[in-house]
């Protein structure tokens, strides 16, 4: 079964310094969302895309927070300077639109970052 | 913005003890979705309600969907130690548009 892929599962870093996760959808899945999990609570959308563009940023910190897709496949999210409260589970997901109108999200394992 | 919230955060049952959590939406939904994530694991997509008042069931697992579209209830007949996990809804105020998780119920099966 189709998974979607990230990398690396777990990341320690300084504050200040910078951080990138990768995602590898699943293949043919168009949306692409990236989500930031605390301990203990639900996961919360940072950025959605479709396909290469945009769909929702709205809740991305973009003064610290960067997130693309070039090609509309695989993504990458940055974090640069790191700061004590971005320590969570990152998770990325991807969706595909049945023809009945059904969207389920396909999560992958997840980056848990530790900012010291 | 959309709020949707959990009851209990946290149940502790006895293996074959039923076990139920409520969620509730600040606003209408499109439709809801519940996810269930191990200890240590990632979410991963139980079912989607879509009609008001719809009822599904899963083996033991039986979802709801209210007449008003803002509140949604799963419960697990007779719970084991496979069930362990905690469990979110997640709701849709339009198809398409974000999907807004609660904070989850942490369910932990005492054999």
């Amino acid at each position: 079964e189709a998974e979607v892929a990230q990398s690396p599962r777990y990341k320690i870093t300084e504050k200040s310094q910078a951080v990138a996760f990768w995602c590898d959808p699943i293949s043919g899945h168009a949306t692409l969302y990236w989500y930031r999990q605390i301990l203990g609570q639900g996961p919360e959308l940072l950025v959605q895309f479709q396909d290469e563009s945009v769909v929702d940023d709205s809740q991305l910190p973009k003064d610290r927070f960067s997130a693309e897709r070039l090609k509309g496949v695989d993504s990458t999210l940055k974090i640069q300077p790191a700061e004590l409260g971005d320590s969570a589970m990152y998770l990325c997901a991807s969706s595909l639109v049945t023809t009945r109108g059904q969207e389920t999200q396909y999560f992958g394992p997840g980056t848990r970052l530790l900012v010291l | 913005g959309q709020q949707v919230m959990q009851i209990p955060q946290y149940q502790h049952v006895q293996e074959g003890e039923d076990f139920t959590t409520y969620c509730n939406s600040s606003t209408t939904l499109s439709n809801i979705q519940w996810y269930k994530q191990r200890p240590g694991g990632h979410p991963v997509f139980l079912i989607q309600l879509v009609k008001s008042g719809e009822v599904k069931k899963q083996k033991r697992l039986t979802f709801q969907f209210g007449e008003a579209k803002k509140n949604s209830s799963l419960h697990i007949t007779a719970t084991q130690t496979t069930d362990v996990g905690t469990y979110f809804c997640a709701g849709q105020e339009t198809s398409g548009s974000r999907l807004t998780f609660g904070e989850g119920t942490q369910l932990t099966v005492n054999p």
